[in-house]
Order: C-alpha cells, then sequence, then structure tokens
C-alpha cells in the first residue's frame, strides 16, 4: 500500500525561525492536504493542493504540490509559539478515491 | 462553530465490555471516516462510509463495527475492547464528490481501556 514518509520527524527552533517540513511518497497522489495536531486534539486542515506544481499559502504557511506529484512541502515562516504540534501531510492517490493515507507527522517545538 | 461532533471526548470502558462511540456532522457531506491514533502515530484508517457504502480496510479487526444510520451520524462499535484498543479514536467527513475534496476531523475520542 501506499506510504507517506515525512522528515523531519521532530524540529527544535527558535521562535522566529522558519521551518520547513516534507513529504514523500512511494506511489503518485492526486491530493495534498497538510494538517496540524495539538495534543488531544483532532487534526486541523491547514492547507490543500490539487495541481502538481501547485504553490499555496495560508498566512505564514506556504505549501507546494511536487511536479513528480511523489512529494509535497510545508514552510512556515518566522515561527510562533502556537506553531508547537504535531503537522501531518496527507494524500489521495486518485480523484474519486475517498481513502486519505497519513505521513509519519513532524513534531515541532519551539525553544524560547 | 463546530462541524464535526465526536462524543464523548474521553471513554473510559473495561475489558471486553463494548463501547461505542459517536460522531455527528453538520456538513451534509457524503463521507465520514473513522481512525486510530496511537500515541505519537499517524491516524490509521479503520474504515469510511461513502453515503451508505461501507469501505473497509482490510487489516481492521473483526473487533471494530461501524454504523451510518443517516448522513449525519455515523458510530464505532467496538466489541471487545482490548487493552491495546487503547487510543485516540478520529471521525473525519469529506464532500467526496469526484474532485476529492478536504477532509475535516471532530477533536477526537480518548479511548482509556482498564
Amino acid at each position: 500500500g501506499q506510504q507517506l514518509n515525512q522528515s523531519p520527524q521532530s524540529m527544535f527552533i527558535q521562535e522566529g525561525e522558519d521551518v520547513s517540513m516534507n513529504c514523500t511518497s512511494s506511489s503518485i497522489f492526486n491530493t495534498w492536504l497538510w494538517y496540524k495536531q495539538d495534543p488531544g486534539e483532532g487534526p486541523v486542515l491547514l492547507i490543500a493542493l490539487y495541481k502538481a506544481g501547485e504553490l499555496t499559502s495560508n498566512g505564514r504557511l506556504t505549501a507546494q504540490f511536487g511536479i513528480t506529484r511523489k512529494d509535497s512541502f510545508l514552510n512556515i515562516s518566522a515561527s510562533i509559539p502556537s506553531d508547537v504540534g504535531i503537522y501531518f501531510c496527507a494524500g489521495r492517490t486518485n480523484f474519486g478515491n475517498e481513502k486519505l493515507t497519513f505521513g509519519t507527522g513532524t513534531r515541532l517545538t519551539i525553544i524560547p | 462553530d463546530a462541524m464535526v461532533i465526536q462524543n464523548p471526548r474521553y471513554q473510559v470502558t473495561q475489558f471486553g465490555k463494548p463501547v461505542t462511540l459517536s460522531c455527528s456532522q453538520t456538513l451534509n457531506h457524503n463521507v465520514m471516516y473513522w481512525y486510530q491514533q496511537k500515541s505519537s502515530q499517524a491516524p490509521k484508517l479503520l474504515f469510511h462510509y461513502y453515503d451508505k457504502d461501507f469501505n473497509n480496510e482490510a487489516d481492521t479487526p473483526d473487533n471494530f463495527q461501524s454504523r451510518r444510520p443517516n448522513t449525519s451520524f455515523c458510530f464505532l462499535d467496538i466489541r471487545s475492547p482490548g487493552l491495546g484498543d487503547a487510543a485516540m479514536y478520529l471521525c473525519a467527513t469529506s464532500r467526496g464528490k469526484v474532485f476529492s475534496t478536504e477532509a475535516f476531523f471532530g477533536q477526537g475520542t480518548r479511548l482509556t481501556v482498564v
């Protein structure tokens, strides 16, 4: 089955730094979604991507759908304390395929 | 306003005692999902409904069942919970048309098995 690998697994950064994480797959995906999950809560959708090469921003967040359709990345600029959490990528292989596969997650910690 | 609502937020059940978790949505979405998430792991899909069509994942244990009596509600039944079933259970919905759209999650139900 499809696997999504995220890197890095964890990040320790200082407030104000930029963050970059990525997600790679062994299969082609037609939809990429990025979620943030706080402890004890459900994932919250940050950005959705539908076209290869697409670059989409949501405030300080920017995500791109890789040209090969096998990867995506998420950047966070000027990190703030509330950015702490676990970031998951998720993808669908086909239009009309409702199964959403999740990546392994990137845990972001901000050092005061 | 919450659009995907899970009840309860926390559930404690005894080993082997059947338990039901519930999910409701106000989005009128066609698809409803149930995920299991263990500590520090990615959510793992158990099954999903497209309208009334049930789609089970191949590796979902028989101990887990689901019901969707109408568009708004979906239930997860665990027939005989074991200690290994302690986890966060997440419900999600999506519109589910040909051009698949985003999935929206509820806040989750944390299940403890004692």
